[in-house]
């Protein structure tokens, strides 16, 4: 199975902050490559979908980059509504589909 | 309204048996793939299984020979049998939609809790 790995597994920032999480997998994986913003006590989200491609309705201050192993997501101006837990999920060619183990953002 | 409502989850012991269910509206769960992703307590995500709109399954490792994933397309509703339940399948189960290989919808999960 590919392994997913994220770093760094909490941060905390300042509202209007640039913050970035990185994740890479354990094998080129193309660009099969999601990210899901998980609010406390809620369902997951979908935010970016194949490394880069924003889900409609997500607001444009996160962005994703990154090809083959090495993936990023990106919030330009950190807000108090962030506050959450980002996972990355790969899903390349066959399942199983595996999720990094989380990067909790918090606000300072 | 794209909606997906779990229910189903309980209190069971190990070995036993459970089915979710998965209603679905505003969209044809027959015509789209739909995956389960279960979160234990306090921890990450992970891949339950998949069943795509040919009615082939997928499922991971840690429950292939426990768990069956089917739909009912005349309810629009997705099920999840779980037998030979273990406490580390305690988890919240949630469905979701499957372009591909993203979730772009999720319900908002149920809690199965293995104890004796």
């Amino acid at each position: 199975d590919i392994q997913m790995t994220q770093s760094p597994s909490s941060l905390s920032r300042s509202v209007g902050d640039r913050v970035t999480i990185t994740c890479r997998a354990s094998q080129p994986i193309s660009s099969n490559l999601n990210w899901y913003q998980q609010r406390p006590g809620k369902a997951p989200k979908l935010l970016i979908h194949a490394a880069s491609n924003l889900q409609s309705g997500v607001p444009s201050r996160f962005s994703g980059s990154g090809s083959g192993t090495d993936f990023t997501l990106t919030i330009s101006s950190l807000q108090p509504e962030d506050l959450a837990t980002y996972y990355c999920q790969q899903g390349y060619k066959t399942p199983p589909w595996t999720f990094g183990q989380g990067t909790k953002v918090e606000i300072k | 309204e794209v909606q997906l409502v779990e229910t189903g989850g309980g209190l069971i012991q190990p070995g036993g048996s459970l089915r979710l269910s998965c209603a679905v509206s505003g969209f044809s769960a027959s015509d789209n793939f739909m995956s389960w992703v279960r979160q234990a307590p306090g921890k990450g995500l992970e891949w339950v299984s998949v069943i795509y709109s040919g009615d082939t399954t997928d499922y991971a490792d840690s429950v292939k020979g426990r768990f069956t994933i089917s739909r009912d397309s005349s309810m629009n509703t997705i099920y999840l049998q779980m037998n030979s339940l273990r406490v580390e399948d305690t988890a919240v189960y949630y469905c979701a939609r499957d372009i591909g290989y993203w979730n772009d919808q999720w319900g908002q999960g149920t809690l199965v809790t293995v104890s004796s």
